[in-house]
């Protein structure tokens, strides 16, 4: 069974400082891993796409790396600030044939105090 | 550039009521898919249409329905409703579909509450 499976659940990180999380799929064939940001009554909001060709890409203070060998990957917040405070949701997606399928994992919930 | 906007925001039914919801994606965008997302579950792919056609569907019993317009907005039906229906469904555009990395725009969704 394909899944992806984030962690830690949740976090609790002082403004400033840093934080990783980590994403770790089974699916297979592998398409696209990305991130994305939800706030709280808001839709998610991509934050990166990565290819199985790819092993890092930033966007701004946010940076994700992909081992495609070991099926890991994570998501680094630089210098968190309180509107960092959120669900953070990978996604792999599954590629069959013309179409993909998009797997999510269950996210983790970070919460950014001062 | 308009976002993805779903109608309405918040909504309650009851048991075994019928319920339409409504997705229009950014102009020019073509492809739209639909999500359920729940605490225990988080989100869910449930389908997925592209210049009309469903091009992908989740694992989702029958009674969840969609459709898309020539003008790409779409709408998800869901009949018979029932109390596990209730969730937060979101709608979400994006340039192309299947195979490429185009990002997903996702709206603010839909509250479905069933009582």
């Amino acid at each position: 069974k394909n899944q992806v499976e984030q962690s830690p659940q949740s976090l609790i990180i002082l403004e400033g400082k840093n934080c990783t999380l980590q994403c770790n799929y089974t699916v297979s064939p592998f398409s696209n891993l990305r991130w994305y940001k939800q706030d709280t009554g808001r839709g998610p909001v991509s934050l990166t796409i990565m290819t199985f060709s790819e092993n890092t890409k930033s966007n701004g203070r946010y940076t994700a790396t992909l081992d495609a060998d070991t099926k890991q990957s994570s998501l680094h917040i630089t210098a968190s600030q309180l509107s960092d405070s959120a669900s953070y949701i990978c996604v792999v997606s599954l590629h069959t044939g013309t179409a993909s399928k998009l797997t999510f994992g269950t996210g983790t919930r970070l919460q950014v105090t001062l | 550039k308009a976002g993805v906007t779903q109608t309405p925001r918040y909504l309650i039914k009851t048991r075994g009521q019928q319920v339409t919801l409504s997705c229009s994606p950014i102009s020019g965008h073509r492809s739209v898919s639909w999500y359920q997302q729940t605490p225990g579950q988080g989100l869910q792919f449930l389908f997925e249409y592209f210049s009309e056609t469903q091009r992908n569907k989740g694992n989702f019993p029958g009674r969840f329905s969609g459709r898309q317009f020539s003008n790409s907005r779409s709408e998800m039906n869901v009949s018979t409703l029932e109390l596990g229906d209730s969730a937060l469904y979101l709608c979400a555009s994006s340039l192309g579909s299947g195979t490429d990395n185009s990002p997903l725009h996702f709206g603010n969704g839909t509250r479905l509450t069933v009582t």
